[in-house]
């Protein structure tokens, strides 16, 4: 099983308001990541975690917060957004966080900031 | 730094044509190489991967070689469908980003097969 799932499959939100991103995997990896991706663009990296350690953050603005409450669990809170957040929000799992480590990707949420 | 290019779509193409979709990629290690495909609201599928030179990935009639010397990782197949219209994305990961698994993305190749 290489599935990644992830809740809600779409969530419109006003930029006051505050929401959760969820992901999780049952594959037993020990690296989870978030993705931004817009538009007929590549997917961003946001986020890594490492054995549920942040392991790498690219500069993304604090309105965005990870979690990973357990290995299997990987969590984005959103706080204050903008409308130019508003993209697929890409989570994915690999067995570490290496370089020939294959990663698998959930379906996404689609986020709509009014 | 690490980067990875691929061709400009959109690529159209008939029902059973040869389908070759360009990557090409600079890095400053021995990068591993991924072919995901994205279908229309989905997520990314991985396709294929190679981790060394001259390795071929294949999957779903689907195969790219890990060509060093060139520093190219180019998909092909022989007889498309109409269920392959999706965008493709190369990808690398490569030691130089210090070993995360940070993948860094070409800007993705969108192929429509028509009937």
């Amino acid at each position: 099983d290489t599935e990644v799932t992830q809740t809600p499959k779409h969530l419109v939100m006003g930029m006051t308001n505050k929401k959760s991103l969820k992901c999780e995997q049952h594959m037993g990896h020990r690296a989870m990541y978030w993705y931004k991706q817009k538009a007929k663009k590549p997917p961003e990296l946001m986020f890594v975690y490492s054995y549920e350690k942040l392991s790498i953050n690219e500069s993304v603005p604090s309105r965005f917060s990870p979690e990973c409450p357990n290995s299997s669990l990987l969590n984005l809170h959103l706080h204050a957004l903008q409308p130019e957040d508003s993209a697929l929000y890409l989570c994915a799992s690999s067995q570490g966080a290496g370089v020939a480590y294959e990663q698998y990707f959930g379906p996404g949420t689609r986020l709509t900031v009014t | 730094g690490n980067s990875v290019t691929q061709m400009e779509g959109p690529v159209t193409l008939s029902e059973e044509a040869f389908l070759t979709i360009n990557c090409t990629y600079t890095a400053t290690g021995y990068p591993s190489l991924f072919w995901y495909v994205q279908y229309p609201g989905e997520g990314l599928q991985l396709l294929l991967k190679a981790t060394k030179a001259d390795d071929k990935g294949s999957n779903k009639g689907f195969e790219a070689t890990y060509r060093k010397e060139t520093t190219s990782f180019h998909l092909e197949k022989g007889s498309v469908q109409v269920s392959d219209s999706a965008v493709y994305f190369c990808a690398l990961s490569d030691y130089g980003s210090g070993n995360t698994g940070k993948l860094i993305f070409g800007q993705g190749t969108t192929l429509q097969v028509k009937p």
